[in-house]
């Protein structure tokens, strides 16, 4: 059974950092893109970031373009978003999802929270 | 910026067909990739199509996506509405090398 667990949230204070991290299960992780998108309480989703197999490529929104940075550890079935300079605006669920080549996102994580206040 | 734009509401009886719309800015969206996504309160969000079109196991067929190239628009239409279908359905697709959702859409079924 694919499995996917964030974790890493919490409560920071604007200006601060943050690594949220999703450790997969139950497939061959190295083999899946994977992907991070967040939700802003009572909103919509929102695409963040995503890093192809192996980290050869990683994408960003412009929104935290230069603020965000997502990596992976296949090793440890690992992917993380690291935040610097964190706003308010930057508040939400934020979910891991696993990234099939063909079909697309096919598996989500249940998310952890993100609060960004002072 | 690439948006997709989806009605914010809609309201339909059980047993009938809805049909939930998402039309992209620019480019062509016959083109693009799109999938669709159910997500009910306090859950995570989960795949109704795939980016081939194909329905992922487990989901009914009552569940079906269409593009249309003339209007720049992806479809979902559910049909037989149950109100266990009553939740937030949101599109996605491709901006490049970044990945766009729309707004989403709050379906009632009432």
């Amino acid at each position: 059974e694919v499995q996917l667990v964030e974790s890493g949230g919490g409560l920071v204070p604007p200006g601060g950092s943050l690594r949220v991290s999703c450790v997969g299960s139950g497939f061959t992780f190295g083999s899946y893109r994977m992907t991070w998108v967040r939700q802003a309480p009572g909103k919509g989703l929102e695409w963040v970031a995503g890093i192809k197999e192996r980290g050869t490529e990683k994408n960003y929104v412009d929104s935290v373009k230069g603020r965000f940075a997502i990596s992976r550890d296949d090793a440890k079935n690992s992917v993380f978003l690291q935040m610097n300079s964190l706003r308010v605006e930057d508040s939400g669920v934020y979910f891991c999802a696993r990234k099939h080549l063909v079909r697309g996102i096919d598996y989500w994580g249940q998310g952890t929270m993100v609060t960004v206040s002072s | 910026n690439f948006m997709l734009t989806q009605p914010h509401s809609l309201s339909e009886s059980p047993g009938k067909t809805v049909t939930i719309s998402c039309t992209g800015s620019r480019g062509s969206i016959v083109r693009n990739h799109v999938q669709w996504f159910q997500q009910r309160p306090g859950s995570a969000p989960t795949a109704l199509s795939f980016e081939d079109g194909q329905r992922p196991s487990g989901v009914p067929d009552r569940f079906s996506v269409s593009i249309d190239g003339s209007s720049n628009s992806a479809s979902l239409t559910i049909s037989g509405l149950r109100t266990e279908d009553e939740a937030d359905y949101f599109c996605l697709a491709y901006d490049n090398y970044n990945q766009v959702f729309g707004g989403g859409t709050k379906l009632t079924v009432l």
